[in-house]
């Protein structure tokens, strides 16, 4: 079946340092790859996605590429803030309407 | 934002106790889904509806009952509520249409069994 695996955290970095989250993934087909981001006592949003391979989603400084030779969709930024401290999942939608979420990744951004 | 909302926001009820989840959307998406979410294992699908009375389940669906009578409502029921079961439950909802697929989550109730 799909599965998503994701670096596991927590993850903490100074404020202005790059950040890279690990992903890669297990799916039949061609999935879609999704990143999705929870803030403290929220829901989760969607922060960005690609539907084909080479596609780079990109929102609020991140970005992720659609790599289909390696299976993976890494989340990366250049330049962390403080307010990007938040828990950020990898997801897949391979075929049908249902997600496959990894575990999360809880990342701590210091001032 | 997505018009989704979850009631209760909390809840602290006892083993053995029915307890409804309520999601409810004003975006007329044709999909709606329930998920769990525990520490060390993300978001898991419990079950997910495509229509108007139609529903299936998803991985952790024991336990769980849905029912969707109108487009804009979808109920989770824990029959009989066990300790396994506290955990923060998120809907989340998508279309059909394109530009509408990608899933929108709501705010999440905290749900906690003694």
């Amino acid at each position: 079946g799909d599965s998503v695996t994701q670096m596991e955290g927590p993850v903490t970095l100074s404020e202005e340092a790059f950040l890279t989250i690990n992903c890669t993934y297990t799916a039949t087909g061609y999935p879609s790859l999704f990143w999705y981001v929870q803030y403290p006592g929220e829901g989760l949003q969607l922060l960005l996605k690609a539907t084909k391979a080479d596609d780079k989603g990109s929102n609020k400084g991140f970005e992720a590429t659609y790599r289909k030779e390696t299976t993976s969709f890494h989340l990366e930024k250049g330049s962390v803030q403080v307010s990007d401290s938040a828990v950020y999942f990898c997801a897949l939608r391979s075929g049908n309407e249902k997600l496959t979420f990894g575990t999360g990744t809880r990342l701590t951004i210091i001032p | 934002d997505a018009g989704i909302t979850q009631s209760p926001r909390h809840k602290v009820t006892e083993t053995g106790t029915p307890v409804t989840l309520r999601c409810h959307q004003t975006e007329n998406h044709r999909y709606m889904y329930w998920y769990r979410q525990d520490p060390g294992h993300g978001l898991r699908l419990i079950h997910y509806s495509y229509g108007v009375k139609d529903t299936d389940k998803g991985e952790v669906s024991d336990g769980y009952s849905v029912s969707r009578s109108k487009t804009e409502d979808f109920l989770l029921t824990l029959e009989s509520a066990t300790s396994s079961q506290t955990s923060v439950y998120f809907c989340a909802i998508s279309g059909d249409r394109p530009g509408t697929d990608t899933q929108y989550f709501g705010p999440g109730t905290r749900l906690t069994v003694l």
